[in-house]
């Protein structure tokens, strides 16, 4: 199908390692967000690409999460020297126009990552 | 931080009920989405209101605004096992360059057969 895709579904990680999460995003669409959603929680923000801009990144917990989407499509989430509080659903969405509150977001399956 | 608030965080119906699920939010805002989640999937956009709407209709949903409370409620009628899912209220504020899209913690729906 024409969806949100993410890779990998399901990610183990030993405390430390470093792990890398892929969005594919529905094509020609500008805007792309990445999610963090912990068990029973709502999704909470984390970043904002607009083509291959990152306009807003203030919702990374931390600077050991990094985002990119060099090309303006594919974008990759990136933590480093994972923690046991990173477990987590991490949600990847795109919406077609430049970040309008009336955008409707779609939204890839999710990545979740347990971090032993 | 999480703007809006749904209630009750837990809803168990028997199928052809309704359902009321209720966001609070905090501050103003534009427009107010619903979302449902299904389980481990992502969330999928049900429907939006702006503003200066009050309600809405989009099949067996129907979604009320009042921007005096700052509330929002979505009522599912005559409810099918299939609605069983989590719901999220979901409303923008103004960033520099985008509307920012804030989630709700959610209303977990369960739908009896």
């Amino acid at each position: 199908g024409a969806g949100v895709s993410q890779s990998p579904r399901y990610k183990v990680a030993k405390r430390g390692q470093d792990v890398a999460l892929r969005c594919d995003p529905i094509s020609g669409h500008v805007s792309l967000f990445w999610y963090q959603q912990a068990l029973g929680q709502g999704p909470e923000f984390l970043t904002y690409f607009q083509n291959e801009a990152q306009l807003d990144k203030s919702g990374l917990p931390s600077d050991r999460f990094f985002a990119e989407r060099p090309e303006g499509s594919v974008s990759t989430l990136k933590i480093q020297r994972t923690q046991q509080e990173d477990s987590a659903v991490y949600l990847c969405a795109s919406s077609l126009f430049v970040g309008r509150g009336t955008d409707t977001q779609y939204f890839g399956p999710g990545t979740r990552l347990t971090v032993l | 931080s999480q703007q809006g608030e749904e209630d009750p965080q837990a809803l168990s119906i028997q199928e052809g009920e309704n359902a009321t699920m209720n966001c609070s939010y905090k501050t103003s805002i534009n427009n107010l989405q619903w979302y449902r989640q299904n389980s481990g999937r992502g969330l999928v956009h049900l429907i939006l209101i702006r503003s200066n709407e009050r309600e809405k209709h989009s099949g067996r949903l129907r979604v009320t605004l009042d921007t005096s409370k700052k509330s929002s409620s979505l009522l599912i009628t005559a409810s099918r096992a299939a609605d069983t899912a989590s719901y999220f209220c979901a409303t923008d504020v103004r960033e520099t360059s985008y509307d920012k899209v804030i989630f709700g913690p959610g209303t977990s729906l369960s739908v009896i057969p």
